[in-house]
């Protein structure tokens, strides 16, 4: 079975500071994607960033990138540069193969960014 | 170039009412997801359809849950003699094919049960 743990719940960042969220996966399959969404107090999911199990580079999408470690299996978020807009529950998320097209998705980090 | 549209954005039921949500692919796309995201949670797979045929429904609750895809018109998700415990945002999906890059989710129905 695939699993996404997300161990932060909250986290609380200065404006402009850098921030990494945390997300482990737990898969045996060898293909795979990592996905981030944001979730503003608004409701909807906004896609952000996605890592394939062979990209041998991580993504990076403007302030976001993807901190890919693969034998550890952990997939981070880091944004630079936060900005008051980056307030927003974030989610990391990962199709299998096996999963034949089911997104699985962590709990989520509420990430508050104080002036 | 529209994205996934969902309709309503907020439904408020009275328990033992029937819930109908409509999701409307992007154009082109043929494949639809149905999620559910209980409060202060992740989404949760429910079902993925393709045009007039459930494809995968293993996250569906066995009673009053049900879900359709017709060859003309949006998709429903239907919910039967709703319970309170039914009170969440139900999102919707939509890819042009069977995709393991994702896909683009709809705004969301939030669901209130009272």
């Amino acid at each position: 079975a695939q699993k996404i743990t997300q161990t932060q719940p909250g986290m609380f960042v200065q404006e402009k500071e850098a921030v990494t969220l945390d997300c482990t996966y737990d898969t045996s399959d060898q293909s795979y994607g990592l996905f981030w969404y944001k979730q503003p107090s608004s409701g909807e999911m906004i896609f952000l960033i996605y890592q394939g199990s062979y990209d041998e580079q991580n993504a990076t999408e403007g302030r976001y990138s993807l901190n890919f470690q693969k034998a550890r299996k952990s997939a981070n978020l880091v944004i630079s540069a936060s900005q008051l807009g980056d307030s927003a529950m974030y989610f990391c998320a990962m199709f299998t193969v096996q999963g034949a097209q089911k997104l699985v998705f962590g709990q989520g980090t509420r990430l508050t960014i104080n002036p | 170039n529209a994205g996934v549209m969902q309709n309503p954005r907020h439904l408020v039921r009275r328990r033992g009412q029937e819930a109908r949500l409509r999701c409307s692919p992007m154009k082109g796309h043929s494949h639809v997801y149905w999620y559910r995201q209980l409060p202060e949670e992740g989404l949760k797979f429910m079902v993925y359809l393709q045009k007039e045929n459930i494809i995968d429904e293993s996250g569906m609750p066995k009673e009053r849950f049900s879900a359709e895809f017709p060859k003309e018109g949006p998709s429903i998700l239907r919910i039967q003699q709703v319970v309170r415990g039914d009170s969440a945002a139900y999102f919707c999906a939509s890819s042009r094919t069977a995709t393991n890059y994702g896909y683009t989710f709809g705004s969301g129905t939030r669901l209130t049960v009272v």
